[in-house]
């Protein structure tokens, strides 16, 4: 099983809201990540967890904060979110960043967020 | 800058030939690489993932990898039209670094009925 769950589906929020965004993984995978992904572009990379501590921050505005409850849940909270922060929000997580074939990244099915 | 470059389409083929999506990536020291389908609307799919050089199939898929090219490939044979997608290259761009993949800007291939 390499289900990765995401809710809500679809979001939409004004710029003064506070939101968050959620993923759950009961693979007993140590890894989880957020990216954020534009129409016609890529995913981008924004944060990491690894054995629940942030790995990674790519660099990514404060309005955007992560946060590892426990090793199966990542949430994503939102806070005076720009237009141009609408995206689909992915959630993946990974087994294992120790041995070679490990991290195979598996994507949970997004979340829509539009920001009026 | 490390990158990984593909070719951005679309790529046509007929239903029933093979498809072949290209992909080339600027760091010499990345070990891991790995494809990924996505359908409009829906999140990227991990289809295949490859190590060491050569081939490995999986059904009617295999990636070729040659990393004194640095050079992976995509093949699908017998193409059907739910084939058709975005195939997303993808390739950790460090060594020791296994937490961090960077993602081509897709292939977008149509099967043609």
């Amino acid at each position: 099983d390499t289900e990765v769950t995401q809710t809500p589906k679809h979001l939409v929020m004004g710029m003064t809201n506070k939101k968050s965004l959620k993923c759950e993984q009961h693979m007993g995978h140590r890894a989880m990540y957020w990216y954020k992904q534009k129409a016609k572009k890529p995913p981008e990379l924004m944060f990491v967890y690894s054995y629940e501590k942030l790995s990674i921050n790519e660099s990514v505005p404060s309005r955007f904060s992560p946060e590892c409850p426990n090793s199966s849940l990542l949430n994503l909270h939102l806070h005076a979110l720009q237009p141009e922060d609408s995206a689909l929000y992915l959630c993946a997580s990974s087994q294992d960043l120790a041995a070679l074939g490990s991290y195979e990244q598996y994507f949970g099915p997004g979340t829509r967020l539009t920001v009026t | 800058q490390k990158e990984v470059e593909q070719n951005s389409g679309p790529l046509s083929v007929p239903e029933g030939a093979i498809a072949s999506l290209n992909c080339t990536y600027s760091d010499r020291v990345s070990q891991s690489f790995f494809w990924y389908r996505q359908y409009s609307g829906k999140s990227p799919e991990l289809i295949m993932s490859i190590y060491s050089n050569g081939d490995k199939e999986d059904g009617r898929f295999t990636a070729q990898l040659n990393k004194a090219s640095q050079y992976v490939s995509l093949l699908i044979r017998d193409s059907q039209p739910s084939d058709s997608a975005t195939y997303l290259c993808a390739a950790n761009p460090e060594m020791n670094r296994d937490d961090k993949i960077i993602f081509g800007k897709g292939t977008r291939l149509h099967i043609l009925p």
